[in-house]
């Protein structure tokens, strides 16, 4: 499967713990952009990363969340004290570093998260 | 501030129609105008796109209709298929130098009747 994976698939937690969620980008990207839904809403851009480097973080909350996206392994994105307001659907989506194709964005199957 | 108004939200066409969803954008600096189609617990996935160089791209049975002078932008889908039957979104995005991130619509519930 060379398509955006994301994992877990689904993550309880409960108010006060950590979420960390898990984005592999397709084979080849190494642009990741993470985005939050909320029940019938349309997405939020949170945060784009290339290797190593944040280049735009203009959509994160500033407090509680963060991400990642190191040299080696997976793109993180890691929600601190989590609060029933942070439950939704996060995806992550990659795109080439082919200039004409670095627009086009493929999307992960998503995290759904539920802080109880 | 919204920046990229989807209409309607739910949608109901019959068999062998026309689905016709709009889009209106405030943000001239948008140069990137794609389209997702999402099933319920799925991810995204990208439909069509456009740039507003050209003001119509067709791909199968979607057309994407753009007006540039207008803001405007609109997805058909002709001899619309119960498969069809999704949450479509509108986005958009800024290449020169904005925020790198798609900017979306709230999406349109379609729902094609047999």
């Amino acid at each position: 499967n060379a398509g955006v994976m994301q994992n877990p698939r689904h993550l309880v937690r409960r108010r006060g713990q950590e979420a960390r969620l898990r984005c592999s980008p397709m084979k080849g990207h190494s642009h990741v952009y993470w985005y939050r839904q909320l029940p019938e809403e349309g997405l939020k851009f949170m945060v784009y990363l290339q290797k190593e480097n944040i280049i735009d973080e203009s959509g994160m909350p500033k407090e509680r969340f963060s991400a990642e996206f190191p040299k080696e392994g997976p793109s993180i994105l890691r929600i601190q004290q989590v609060v029933r307001g942070d439950s939704a659907a996060y995806f992550c989506a990659s795109s080439s570093e082919i200039s004409r194709d670095i627009e086009t964005q493929y999307f992960g199957p998503g995290t759904r998260l539920l802080v109880l | 501030q919204q920046q990229v108004k989807q209409s309607p939200q739910s949608l109901i066409v019959q068999k062998g129609g026309i689905s016709i969803i709009n889009c209106a954008y405030e943000n001239t600096a948008f140069d990137y105008f794609p389209w997702y189609q999402q099933f319920p617990g799925k991810g995204p996935a990208l439909l069509i796109a456009i740039r507003p160089d050209v003001s119509e791209k067709k791909e199968g049975r979607f057309t994407i209709s753009f007006n540039k002078s207008a803001k405007q932008f609109s997805l058909h889908i002709m001899d619309s298929q119960p498969g069809d039957s999704a949450t479509y979104f509108c986005a958009a995005r800024d290449s020169g130098g904005g925020a790198d991130g798609l900017t979306f619509g709230k999406g349109t519930h379609l729902i094609i009747q047999p």
